[in-house]
C-alpha cells in the first residue's frame, strides 16, 4: 500500500503534556501533511512539510521529515483538552496529484 | 479565509437511489478532488478532476460514480445507485496546482443509505 501508518493508534494524555505522533510511509514524496479531525467532522489542515525540509513549526506544532527512513512525526506541545481530535498523516507523492492518508491517531486529552 | 463549500451537511437515502453531492471550490483553484471516509476508516482518494476532464481515480471510482463541473462554481459527485456500503463522510478538496500540495477541504457530506 502507498498510504501512510501512523503510531500510536491511540493516545492518552493528560493537558499540559507534550503529545507525539509518527507516520511512515512506503514511496517517494513531494510533501507530508498533517490534518486533524474532530470526531465525525471535516478534515483541517495543520501543516505541510516538504521532501527537501527537515523541521517545520506552527505555534504548538512541530513536523519533522526524515526521507530516509520515510517518516514523520507530528509533536503538540503543551497541550489542551481542545487538542483532543484524530490526526492524519497524507503524502503528496512523486507523480500523483492525489493524497494518500495513513490511519490516523486519536489523540485524548485529559483535563 | 477561502474555503471549500459542500452540500448538504447531511443526507439519507434509500438504497438504489441516485444522490449528487455538492461543492464549491475555491475560486481560483484549479484541481478538484473527492476523497470519502468510512466510519472509523482512513479518508481514500475516489477521483481528482482538472481542466474539465477526470485526471485520476481510484479503484473505489467504478461506473457508479461520476463528477461533473457543471457550471463555473460547482463541482459534483453523482452516485447513480447506492449501496448500504456507500455510506460514509463524502469530502470535496481542491488545490491551485498538483502534486498534493495546497489542498483545501471541505467540511464534508455525511451519506447515509438505508
Amino acid at each position: 500500500s502507498q498510504q501512510g501508518e501512523e503510531d500510536p493508534q491511540a493516545l492518552s494524555i493528560q493537558e499540559g503534556e507534550n503529545a507525539t505522533m509518527n507516520c511512515s510511509y512506503k514511496t517517494s514524496i513531494n510533501n507530508l501533511q498533517w490534518y486533524r479531525q474532530n470526531s465525525g467532522r471535516g478534515l483541517v489542515h495543520l501543516i505541510l512539510i516538504r521532501s527537501n525540509e527537515r523541521e517545520k513549526h506552527s505555534g504548538r506544532l512541530r513536523v519533522t521529515l526524515d526521507t530516509s527512513k520515510k517518516s514523520s512525526s507530528l509533536l503538540i506541545t503543551a497541550s489542551r483538552a481542545a487538542d483532543t481530535a484524530s490526526y492524519f498523516c497524507a503524502t503528496g507523492q512523486t507523480g500523483a496529484n492525489n493524497l494518500f492518508f495513513g490511519t490516523g491517531t486519536r489523540l485524548t486529552v485529559i483535563p | 479565509e477561502p474555503e471549500v463549500t459542500q452540500t448538504p451537511s447531511h443526507q439519507v437515502t434509500q438504497m438504489g437511489q441516485e444522490v449528487i453531492l455538492r461543492c464549491v471550490p475555491i475560486s481560483n483553484h484549479l484541481y478538484f478532488y473527492w476523497y470519502r471516509q468510512i466510519l472509523g476508516q482512513k479518508v481514500e482518494f475516489l477521483v481528482s478532476f482538472y481542466n474539465n476532464e477526470i485526471s485520476e481515480k481510484s479503484e473505489i471510482f467504478d461506473d457508479q460514480f461520476s463528477v461533473e463541473r457543471p457550471d463555473g462554481s460547482n463541482f459534483t459527485l453523482k452516485i447513480r445507485s447506492t449501496k448500504l456500503e456507500d455510506s460514509a463522510m463524502y469530502f470535496c478538496a481542491s488545490s491551485v496546482i498538483d502534486r498534493g500540495d495546497g489542498y483545501t477541504f471541505g467540511s464534508g457530506t455525511r451519506l447515509t443509505v438505508v
